[in-house]
């Protein structure tokens, strides 16, 4: 069965510096997402895209995020000047449709640490 | 707006004993409901889905849920656990756009 997949598992990271998950959605899913899970709590939406661009994003999504399909497989969230809270998993997922009755398939996550 | 409340951040339950795992919703709009499944290192893998066709949703591994509006309820069920099924399980709502509003989650420890 496809899966979506995440590079790297863990990602370890000083405070400030910048990182890049990178994420490859099944192949013939049209739209992409990112979650996070900070230990403990709640899964929480990022960003969902599609056709090249940003189709919703939360609050946590501000100017320090971006997304990125930079060809026609790989999906990246790239965090800028990282911060202790940005420590998290962050899970990549992908759907068929974009309507609330596709269901996300995840990948397996990236654990990001920021000492 | 959608969201999900779990009941309980930790549940024991014995091998054979019935799995019960809750899980209420508030929602503005007729809801879209999901059941997954986190393994340790692994990303979430889907249950069911209740999606308004039937109230008692049939999943993998011999989970179910039933809707029920009047109580705002979409509790996961399960006959006779497994240590198989030790995980930890989150409820999920859409409703709008192509949001999913997951809850804390449930750990579930299957005693041997």
């Amino acid at each position: 069965e496809p899966e979506v997949t995440q590079t790297p598992s863990h990602q370890v990271t000083q405070m400030g510096q910048e990182v890049i998950l990178r994420c490859v959605p099944i192949s013939n899913h049209l739209y992409f997402y990112w979650y996070r899970q900070i230990l403990g709590q709640k899964v929480e939406f990022l960003v969902s895209f599609y056709n090249n661009e940003i189709s919703e994003k939360s609050e946590i999504f501000d100017d320090q995020f971006s997304v990125e399909r930079p060809d026609g497989s790989n999906f990246t969230l790239k965090i800028r000047s990282t911060k202790l809270e940005d420590s998290a998993m962050y899970f990549c997922a992908s759907s068929q449709q974009g309507d609330y009755n596709s269901p996300l398939h995840f990948g397996n996550g990236t654990r990001l640490t920021v000492t | 707006a959608q969201s999900v409340t779990q009941l309980g951040s930790h549940v024991s339950v014995s091998e054979g004993a019935l799995v019960l795992l809750r899980c209420n919703y508030s929602s503005s709009v007729p809801p879209y409901l999901f059941w997954y499944v986190q393994y340790p290192n692994q990303g979430l893998q889907l249950l069911l889905k209740y999606t308004s066709a039937a109230t008692l949703v049939k999943g993998i591994n011999g989970f179910e849920a039933e809707f029920k509006k009047s109580e705002t309820s979409f509790h996961l069920t399960k006959p006779s656990a497994h240590m198989s099924d030790a995980a930890e399980y989150f409820c999920a709502v859409s409703g709008s756009g192509n949001q999913f509003y997951f809850g804390t989650g449930t750990s579930l420890t299957v005693i041997p």
